[in-house]
């Protein structure tokens, strides 16, 4: 059975700062991996998806990589804004149709 | 940009009534999905649909629940008797196509609150 682990739960940063969210899988087989985001109450934003065969992927100020082998995947933030507060999720997609998704960083960006 | 929405945003219900949680997927999606998060909880899946059929579901998706695309646009939840252990916030999903590749986009959710 899949399970998903994050760390750290919760990251507290002056705005700025570069910084990196954890995500480790222990079933390494994996088709792909997402990167969401979730505000208080809201629903998910997905940032990014890396393939299985993808080592990492970019989206502005977002980088997420995946070492599927040591089943680890880091979201790295560049240049953090107030705006990026949030809750930050990664998921992992086996076989099937099902996302198996951790427990989340809740970041908070200070100005 | 296209997404899915739902609606209620919120339900309140009493405990042993019918719930139905709406959902209108990205209109050239054809996989649809049901997750739910207990407040506190990780997101965790319930069910996905395609072609008219369920194609996984996991052990919460017990008998009291099931799942509907009752015409060309809406995909549907429904809660047979609710419990008090139903309260959640419930997200729709969608997906162009079931390739190892896709990608799954999420709605806003709704949140139910059994009482």
């Amino acid at each position: 059975k899949q399970e998903v682990t994050q760390i750290p739960a919760a990251l507290s940063v002056p705005e700025g700062e570069n910084l990196v969210l954890n995500c480790s899988f222990t079933d390494s087989a994996i088709y792909n991996l997402q990167w969401f985001r979730q505000d208080p109450g809201k629903g998910l934003t997905s940032l990014l998806l890396i393939q299985s065969s993808q080592r990492e992927q970019t989206s502005g100020r977002l980088n997420a990589s995946l070492d599927k082998s040591s089943g680890r995947s880091t979201l790295y933030i560049a240049a953090s804004q107030p705006g990026d507060s949030a809750t930050y999720l990664c998921a992992v997609r086996n076989s099937g149709d099902k996302l198996t998704f951790g427990t989340g960083t809740r970041l908070a960006v200070r100005p | 940009e296209p997404e899915v929405t739902q609606t209620p945003s919120h339900q309140v219900t009493q405990m042993g009534q019918e719930v139905i949680l709406r959902c209108v997927p990205i209109s050239n999606h054809l996989y649809f999905y049901w997750y739910r998060q207990i407040l506190g909880q990780k997101v965790e899946f319930l069910v996905s649909f395609y072609n008219n059929e369920i194609s996984e579901k996991s052990e919460i998706f017990d008998d009291q629940f099931s799942v509907e695309r009752p015409d060309g646009s809406n995909f549907t939840l429904k809660i047979r008797s609710t419990k008090l252990e139903d309260s959640a916030m419930y997200f729709c999903a969608s997906s162009l196509t079931s390739e190892w590749s896709n990608e799954q986009f999420f709605g806003p959710g709704t949140r139910l609150t059994v009482l």
